[in-house]
């Protein structure tokens, strides 16, 4: 089955530890995006990567990082500069060319205490 | 800075009812309009608009953009509990893959 994997569902995590969010996609897409999703207010973009080894920062980057070193793989790493980690993270990739539709995987809930 | 805006932000109908969604917005470069609908995690695309009164439907779901007023409706007819679920607006940019603004979501229940 093509799609896109997040895991894990849930972490748990220590304030002052950094944490990398796993995201693989087998749809053979180009881009891929991370989005934070707190209550009350909607998706916001975090990072995102149109090509393998390249990737840029989006509305919220600070205290975060990635990588791409494959086409399958967007991994982000919550850093412990993120002020105020506890969210749920959503990752998408988007096939294409000139595609708008993403593809969103079953998202990472993150609990920093 | 692009701003995207849904009304309201919650709901509640009963099965059998018709609802309206409402998203507006207001951002530098558009090029389309998307729905998402989120259930419990992974929001799954509904429907991509690019072009003014034409109206896109699937099944009881339909939505249609008017890019002189910014605004785009999602009209769902003849509610089922099984609608009930955050639905997301989003704002693409010109470009390949191009970056979404995403506005806070309508959370629509339906009650039996």
């Amino acid at each position: 089955d093509g799609g896109i994997t997040q895991s894990p569902k849930y972490l748990f995590r220590k304030e002052g530890q950094n944490v990398t969010l796993s995201c693989e996609q087998n749809l053979n897409h180009d881009a891929m995006y991370w989005y934070r999703q707190d209550p009350g207010q909607g998706l916001r973009l975090i990072y995102y990567s149109q090509i393998v080894n390249d990737f840029q920062k989006g509305d919220i980057a600070e205290g975060y990082s990635v990588s791409r070193e494959k086409k399958e793989s967007f991994p982000l790493t919550v850093t412990s500069a993120q002020k105020n980690p506890t969210a749920f993270y959503l990752c998408a990739s988007a096939g294409r060319a000139f595609s708008y539709e993403q593809y969103f995987g079953p998202g990472t809930r993150l609990t920093v205490t | 800075e692009d701003k995207v805006v849904q009304s309201p932000l919650s709901l509640v109908v009963h099965e059998g009812d018709t609802v309206t969604l409402n998203c507006s917005y207001e951002v530098t470069n558009f090029r389309s309009l998307l729905w998402y609908k989120q259930e419990k995690k992974a929001p799954t695309f509904l429907f991509m608009l690019t072009s003014s009164g034409i109206e896109k439907k699937s099944g009881r779901l339909s939505s249609i953009l008017d890019k002189k007023e910014l605004f785009s409706i999602l009209n769902i007819t003849a509610t089922q509990t099984g609608d009930s679920a955050v639905y997301l607006c989003a704002v693409a940019p010109p470009g390949t893959a191009s970056k979404l603004t995403f506005g806070t979501g309508t959370r629509l229940q339906v009650t039996l």
